[in-house]
């Protein structure tokens, strides 16, 4: 079975950087493009990035470019999200998920980031 | 960006009736390969999405033949065909044609 488990969230000032880490597992990793979605507390879904399977194109939200990194590593079956000048505005649970088919297909459990000074 | 809108945004449901969810994108979903790129998840409350449907009416793995997609173009239609308590919780269409891909808003499916 595909797992994903996401982790680094956590509490960050406006302003402030954090990098969440997405452990896949039950998938040969590097066959698959993968993403992130967030889902701000109590609203709906938003796909934030997206990465082909070696890490040469990404694809962005507009609210996040410039600001917003992806990457992988598939020698650790890692997806990763370095998230720099956080705003209020990130505030969300973060999904790490499987991008296949034009859809993400299979989602971890969620990763909760809150922006707040 | 593609805009999805689905209705209604809330949906009171007595078991063992039929429920039915509609989404309207703001353009085609026909992608150049020639597939429509139009999913269903439902969020239980608590848990992350769970893909229902792709491209249009395809069901993924263990999902209950009551759940049924269809549609065309840019209209297109959830149904259930008798609820269960288990399909409560918050269902949204999703785009995967342009990125980046969108969601409808979410209706809200509870029992009566």
């Amino acid at each position: 079975d595909v797992q994903l488990v996401e982790s680094g969230g956590g509490l960050v000032q406006p302003g402030g950087s954090l990098r969440l880490s997405c452990a896949a597992s039950g998938l040969t990793f590097s066959n698959y493009w993968m993403g992130w979605v967030r889902q701000a507390p109590g609203k709906g879904l938003e796909c934030v990035a997206t990465i082909s399977k070696d890490g040469s194109e990404e694809y962005y939200v507009d609210s996040v470019k410039g600001r917003f990194t992806i990457s992988r590593d598939n020698a650790k079956n890692s997806l990763y999200l370095q998230m720099n000048n956080l705003r209020v505005e990130d505030t969300a649970v973060y999904y790490c998920a499987r991008n296949y088919g034009h859809c993400f297909d299979y989602w971890g459990p969620g990763t909760l980031v809150i922006v707040s000074s | 960006d593609v805009v999805m809108t689905q209705s209604p945004l809330s949906l009171p449901v007595t078991l063992g009736q039929p429920a039915s969810i509609s989404c309207r994108s703001s353009q085609s979903l026909v992608y150049s390969d020639g597939n429509t790129h139009l999913n269903w998840f439902l969020q239980r409350p608590g848990q992350s999405p769970r893909r229902l449907i792709y491209k249009v009416s395809n069901r993924d793995s263990g999902v209950p033949d009551r759940f049924s997609g269809s549609g065309s173009g840019t209209d297109f239609t959830l149904k259930i065909s008798r609820v269960e308590a288990d399909d409560v919780g918050v269902y949204y269409c999703m785009q995967g044609k342009d990125w980046p891909w969108t969601f409808g808003q979410g209706t809200k499916v509870e029992i009566k």
